[in-house]
């Protein structure tokens, strides 16, 4: 089954730091550009980096210098480290797959809470 | 950059038509014809719907179909059913890897 599956959300206090992870199956997962998108309670969508299928990583301006994107090819795996954790990083966060300027499979996402 | 501008609601009945407008500028939309929608259920992973302004994947019944005209894309739904019933977002590359999404329409189903 062609899926994506995100983990790793939770409460954390400002400041602080969370992991998330994300299971690809059912695709070439080594073949595709990947992105970290996230929602904001009421807001809309927003990108907040990517990562190319040769491990070139990219940032948004609201995230750089404070959250990090990798990828494990052979686990079929894309992480998020986020440290320095703000309020304004509450949000459900996507996992997503990039292909030929569109977004063509999520994941259904995982709730970071940051409040102390 | 701004986000492109989408009406924060829409409605129909059953069978009837909706069209949601999105609304960029020159540098996104009006620059590229790579807009996309996304139908999103809460709770679920959001679904690509329309990609390249007009292209459906498959399996996306051709209810959905897409638009540009300028700066502004739309999506209309066609023969409104209860399912359609969710949040839709467009999306547009604005160069540079970049893109842009939408505020979001949540339709209603009368």
């Amino acid at each position: 089954q062609v899926q994506l599956v995100e983990s790793g959300g939770g409460l954390v206090k400002p400041g602080g730091s969370l992991r998330l992870s994300c299971a690809a199956s059912g695709f070439k997962f080594s073949d595709f550009y990947m992105r970290w998108i996230r929602q904001a309670p009421g807001k809309g969508l927003e990108w907040i980096s990517y990562i190319t299928s040769d491990r070139t990583t990219f940032y948004g301006d609201s995230v750089k210098g404070r959250f990090s994107i990798s990828r494990d090819n052979a686990k079929k795996s894309l992480y998020l480290q986020m440290d320095s954790l703000r309020a304004e990083d509450t949000a459900v966060y996507y996992c997503v797959r990039e292909y030929f300027y569109r977004f063509d499979l999520w994941g259904q996402g995982t709730l970071v809470t940051v409040s102390s | 950059q701004s986000a492109l501008t989408q009406p924060p609601s829409a409605s129909g009945s059953p069978a009837q038509s909706v069209t949601i407008s999105c609304t960029g500028t020159s540098s996104d939309i009006g620059s590229y014809n790579y807009v996309s929608w996304y139908q999103h259920h809460p709770g679920k992973a959001p679904k690509l719907l329309i990609y390249d302004v007009t292209k459906r994947p498959s399996g996306v019944p051709d209810r959905f179909s897409g638009s540009k005209s300028g700066n502004t894309a739309s999506l209309t739904v066609s023969g409104l059913q209860a399912e359609d019933e969710a949040d839709y977002y467009c999306s547009s590359f604005a160069g540079n890897s970049n893109y842009v999404f939408g505020t979001g329409t949540r339709v209603t189903v009368l």
